[in-house]
């Protein structure tokens, strides 16, 4: 089975502008997760989605969105970006049953 | 919003070296506990899921325990070589009782292991 893939890998933005970064999870695993790293906070929940709908939320800013398709692909927008946007962000995905996540390479997003 | 502590925050030891590293969690309301390795450029890796009290998982040269009553998991490496170094994260799902997909993780134990 592939594995859970994130485009683009690496990505570099000016303040102001927005961004889309996409995850294809694994066949069969309908819920996809994104987390943000950064070296100061560590990995940090952004968002889940399940069947389409989003599940949990965590504390971010209403700038940082998501969304997730009927094949379960997901998206996750920033919009008006920050210098401290700056970060890898991770997306991973699990069946509903199992309670394994399994985490694509990532998205290195720089803001200038 | 659940406070996850994982100490120490980094570790050096020689190869055949046998450590071991703590997560603190909340006790109460507890649904289950994560621990990833995540190498250097690589995506991180799942290692163990555990639910129960006085639960002890293996894999290989790694094991780890879990006491849900004063919310603590230890994670041990036995004979540790060079290809264990990573940072270790332990993660429990942030609504208890809720979805496993969205994990609070802690800061991670980094260990390097020198030939």
């Amino acid at each position: 089975k592939a594995g859970v893939t994130q485009t683009p890998r690496y990505l570099i933005k000016t303040r102001g502008q927005q961004v889309t970064l996409s995850c294809s999870p694994i066949s069969g695993h309908r819920s996809v997760s994104w987390y943000q790293q950064t070296p100061g906070q560590g990995l940090q929940f952004l968002f889940e989605y399940f069947s389409e709908t989003q599940r949990n939320k965590g504390n971010f800013p209403g700038r940082f969105s998501g969304r997730q398709f009927s094949n379960s692909r997901s998206e996750m927008n920033v919009s008006t970006l920050e210098l401290g946007d700056s970060a890898l962000y991770l997306c991973a995905s699990s069946t509903d049953t199992s309670y394994e996540q399994y985490f694509g390479p990532g998205t290195r997003l720089t803001v200038t | 919003i659940l406070n996850v502590e994982q100490s120490p925050q980094s570790l050096h030891v020689q190869e055949g070296d046998s450590t071991n590293f703590t997560c603190s969690f909340p006790s109460s309301n507890f649904y289950a506990l994560h621990w990833y390795r995540w190498e250097t450029a690589k995506s991180p890796e799942a290692l163990f899921v555990m639910t129960l009290n006085g639960d002890e998982k293996k894999k290989g040269r790694i094991s780890a325990t879990l006491n849900t009553k004063e919310g603590y998991s230890y994670l041990y490496i036995k004979g540790s070589q060079p290809e264990d170094s990573a940072t270790y994260l332990c993660a429990p799902p942030g609504d208890y009782g809720g979805s496993q997909g969205n994990l609070i993780f802690g800061k991670g134990t980094k260990l390097s292991v020198k030939p």
